[in-house]
């Protein structure tokens, strides 16, 4: 069974730029979790998608952060425009929903705002 | 914000030696689970223990729950080298969402 994919694995933009991270979830997986980690933290969870529905966005930054699960599948995750405090490691999770309650968890996405 | 908090936030033992680790959590939960993270990797699932469980086994690995203390530890026993990384409780909350949050973590250094 093929992990979690995400990609880019590290990106540098300068402050005040926007990018996106892309998701691809186990295949039949249909909870989605995009977590922020920043340097010696726990991950922060940013949203958590059933599907393409949106179950918790509370701690996400609306003002600049944006996701979207189209068609229940893949993820991506924007910011725009981006704070040199965005700087950290993006980590895109799936699990089962309703089934077993363990998340998969793929490599992360390093982000540095310089 | 972070349900889970654990302690000690660093360990350091030598090969051989058992490792335990406490997580503190604040709300009710269905299940608590234990993660770990190598350096610059993702998160890895160890364990799981479910609301209604006092102790779970797996290989080397012990979690116990007590619910009325909102409280779990992990013992990691005859440790090795290659269990150098930091480990994450995670608190799956109560209600049906499916909601995963994670404590701070902590640093666990086995030398050789």
């Amino acid at each position: 069974e093929a992990g979690v994919a995400q990609s880019p694995r590290y990106k540098i933009i300068e402050k005040r730029q926007s990018v996106a991270f892309w998701c691809n979830p186990i295949s039949g997986h249909a909870t989605l979790y995009w977590y922020q980690q920043i340097l010696g933290q726990g991950p922060k969870l940013l949203i958590q998608f059933q599907n393409n529905g949106v179950v918790d966005d509370s701690q996400l930054p609306k003002d600049r952060f944006s996701a979207e699960r189209l068609k229940g599948v893949d993820s991506t995750l924007k910011i725009q425009p981006a704070k040199l405090e965005d700087s950290a490691v993006y980590l895109c999770a799936s699990k089962r929903t309703g089934g077993a309650p363990e998340a998969f968890f793929g490599q992360g996405t390093r982000l540095t705002v310089v | 914000s972070q349900q889970g908090e654990e302690d000690p936030q660093a360990l350091s033992i030598q090969e051989g030696e058992n490792a335990t680790m406490n997580c503190s959590y604040k709300t009710s939960i269905n299940n608590l689970q234990w993660y770990r993270q190598n350096s610059g990797r993702g998160l890895v699932h160890l364990i799981l223990i479910r609301s209604n469980e006092r102790e779970k086994h797996s290989g080397r690995l012990r979690v116990t729950l007590d619910t009325s203390k909102k409280s779990s530890s992990l013992l990691i026993t005859a440790s090795r080298a290659a269990d150098t990384a930091s480990y994450f409780c995670a608190t799956d909350l109560q209600g049906g969402s499916e909601k995963l949050v994670f404590g701070k973590g902590m640093k666990l250094t086995v030398n050789p």
